[in-house]
């Protein structure tokens, strides 16, 4: 009964393949997101949909494509992968609309790219 | 858009003692400002929040104080122990759709015994 759960764990991939993130809530938030966390513990906002509708895009290359085909997933895909791109990636869901400004993340994706 | 300073990077502590850690704001609309706990190897979990309309809230051995006026708020650990050794984030949003928890670059803990 995970309330937010995200696969795969781990993701070890060479450089310049495409991978993806899968991320399912299941606490009926409207609002899902996608974080990432550099080496130095920095957690940055990439994307946000509220209710599959994308609201958020940071200054994130194109090669990172959020999709959301209902309200309650929110999934990552990265097109030719770099080094730089090695991360931990947090799927994340809150209810802004209720007050419930709350995030309740997944439990991470480690990506190393080789 | 929001900017969130946090300091210090990192702090290390006696057992019993008192931890502070301070971060400041840029967005003078931003109205909700939540503390995350990372311990090593898994997700940020949420420890207390305040929102503007108050300065100061308490949970146990943790506090959290807001000044809106200088856009500073802090947490304040009591009596350290060493489960309380983690990564701790501060960060900020608005109370409005289309924004997200900004957050301050983390506190390493570390709490010796």
């Amino acid at each position: 009964d995970t309330a937010v759960s995200q696969t795969p764990k781990y993701l070890v991939t060479q450089m310049g393949n495409d991978k993806s993130i899968k991320c399912e809530q299941n606490l009926g938030h409207d609002t899902m997101y996608w974080y990432k966390q550099d080496s130095k513990k920095f957690l940055k906002i990439m994307f946000s949909y509220n209710n599959k509708e994308l609201i958020i895009n940071e200054t994130v290359p194109n090669r990172f494509s959020p999709k959301s085909p209902d309200k309650a997933h929110l999934n990552l895909h990265i097109n030719s992968l770099e080094l730089g791109d090695s991360a931990v990636y947090f799927c994340a869901s809150s209810q802004p609309a209720r007050g419930g400004e709350k995030l309740f993340f997944g439990s991470g994706t480690q990506l190393s790219v080789l | 858009g929001e900017n969130v300073e946090q300091h210090p990077s990192t702090l290390s502590v006696q057992e019993g003692d008192s931890a502070v850690i301070k971060c400041t704001y840029s967005d003078s609309a931003s109205n909700y400002f939540p503390w995350y706990k990372q311990e090593l190897g898994k997700r940020p979990q949420l420890i207390i929040d305040i929102r503007s309309n108050v300065g100061e809230k308490k949970d146990q051995r943790i506090a959290v104080t807001l000044n809106k006026t200088a856009k500073h708020f802090s947490l304040h650990i009591t009596e350290t122990q060493p489960e309380d050794s983690a990564v701790y984030f501060c960060a900020a949003k608005r109370d409005q759709a289309g924004t997200a928890l900004i957050f301050g670059k983390g506190t390493t803990l570390s709490v010796s015994s």
